[in-house]
């Protein structure tokens, strides 16, 4: 079945630093993929998708792109802020069946000032 | 325009006992789905609704849970009698149509089970 691999967390970054979260996925035919962010108190809201391999979904300073070759679509911020502070989860939807979406196991981020 | 709302926002109950959650989606959104996160791990599937029929509930653990949707509006997650492991983060989430992907989801219901 579908299954998505995030690295595993916590991750303690200070500000304007890099911001790598690693995402590969198993899925059979061409899912979509995503990355919801759930901040404090709150509900998983949407940050980004790709559709298609080599699409690079963006938002926020945030970007992913969708490498179908290394089945990965790892998130990546050039300068992170306090305020990025949450759990970010990777998830892909694949195209047939129910469109059920499968999420991984959330990547904890803290930024630091 | 209203999101995606669940209530209770926590529950605690004692193992044994019954607790029904609720989920009233965004207005006009069809798809209706349930998902649980049990401490730290990934969110996982439960069941998902179209209108008021259960599309796929091949993630309902046993037959503890009873999910409803009644109307093809808000719905509810019964869990009778609860378990200790049962303890999780529920959440529930709304998508239009089937060629919108994006899901809209409430901000869940904390669930202990003593």
């Amino acid at each position: 079945g579908d299954s998505v691999t995030q690295m595993e967390g916590p991750v303690t970054l200070s500000e304007e630093a890099f911001l790598t979260i690693n995402c590969t996925y198993t899925a059979t035919g061409y899912p979509s993929l995503f990355w919801y962010v759930q901040y404090p108190g709150e509900g998983l809201q949407l940050l980004l998708k790709a559709t298609k391999a080599d699409d690079k979904g963006s938002n926020k300073g945030f970007e992913a792109t969708y490498r179908k070759e290394t089945t990965s679509f790892h998130l990546e911020k050039g300068s992170v802020q306090v305020s990025d502070s949450a759990v970010y989860f990777c998830a892909l939807m694949n195209s047939g069946g129910y469109q059920k979406v499968t999420f991984g196991t959330g990547t904890k981020l803290q930024v630091i000032p | 325009e209203a999101g995606v709302t669940q209530f209770p926002s926590h529950s605690v109950i004692e193992k044994g006992q019954t607790v029904t959650l609720r989920c009233d989606p965004i207005s006009g959104h069809d798809n209706l789905y349930w998902y649980r996160r049990v401490m730290g791990k990934e969110i996982k599937f439960l069941l998902h609704f179209v209108k008021e029929s259960k599309q796929d509930e091949s993630g309902m653990p046993n037959n503890r849970f009873l999910a409803e949707r009644t109307g093809g509006t808000y719905s509810t997650l019964k869990v009778q009698p609860a378990e200790l492991e049962d303890s999780g983060v529920y959440f529930c989430a709304s998508r239009a149509g089937t060629k919108n992907e994006k899901l809209f989801f409430g901000s869940g219901t904390q669930l202990s089970v003593l």
